[in-house]
């Protein structure tokens, strides 16, 4: 099956940075990547996803790329703000709504 | 507003007894999921349906049932079988894409801690 591996275990950032979020996969059939925002207390959200058709994808400060060669895919947060401190998941899926996840990373921006 | 309603948020227990975690949906949504969430082990996948009726186990099944009696509703049971059921409990429902899988919108969660 599907395994899923994600680094960092935790990022410390300061307000303004870039910061790169990396997950490697093993299926090499997985066609859909989403990444998850997970505040605290509360449920994980999506905030972007790609599918196996597309190299890149961005969506205003957030842009993940993925490599199906070397069966990885990254999230990238430029300018980084406070309210960006979270955990992040990715995940990876053949189709058939099972999501396999990866162990999330805590991210901390200070101001 | 629609989403997903988790009960409750905080559940203590003793060890051999059977605990019921609640999950309702008015999303209209057909599928639905139940994780589990540990430190470090990120999100599990314990069960989900795609229909009422119809269930299927995930890679963590042991020591749970589920039901799925209604679209909007689908319950978790921690049995006295699942040796280690202190932890994060998360649902999520989804639509249905095919074979493909769309996003997942979660509840807020339901902490069980087993004493």
């Amino acid at each position: 099956g599907e395994n899923v591996e994600q680094h960092p275990s935790t990022l410390s950032v300061q307000e303004g940075d870039s910061a790169v979020i990396k997950c490697t996969y093993s299926d090499s059939a997985s066609n859909y990547f989403p990444w998850y925002k997970q505040e605290l207390g509360k449920g994980p959200q999506l905030i972007i996803d790609i599918r196996s058709n597309v190299g890149e994808k961005k969506d205003q400060r957030i842009a993940v790329t993925l490599n199906k060669t070397a069966k990885h895919f990254s999230l990238h947060i430029t300018e980084t703000q406070p309210e960006d401190s979270a955990v992040y998941f990715c995940a990876a899926t053949t189709g058939f709504q099972k999501l396999v996840f990866g162990t999330g990373t805590r991210l901390l921006v200070s101001p | 507003d629609g989403g997903i309603t988790q009960s409750p948020k905080y559940l203590f227990r003793k060890e051999g007894q059977n605990v019921t975690l609640s999950c309702e949906q008015n999303l209209n949504h057909d599928a639905m999921y139940w994780y589990r969430q540990d430190p470090g082990q990120g999100l599990r996948l314990i069960y989900y349906s795609q229909i009422v009726n119809d269930f299927q186990k995930g890679d963590i099944a042991e020591g749970y049932s589920v039901s799925r009696e209604k679209k909007e509703s689908f319950p978790l049971t921690v049995t006295s079988a699942q040796k280690n059921p202190t932890a994060f409990y998360l649902c999520a429902s989804s639509i249905l894409l095919g074979i493909n899988t769309g996003e997942l919108f979660f509840g807020e969660g339901s902490r069980l801690t087993v004493l």
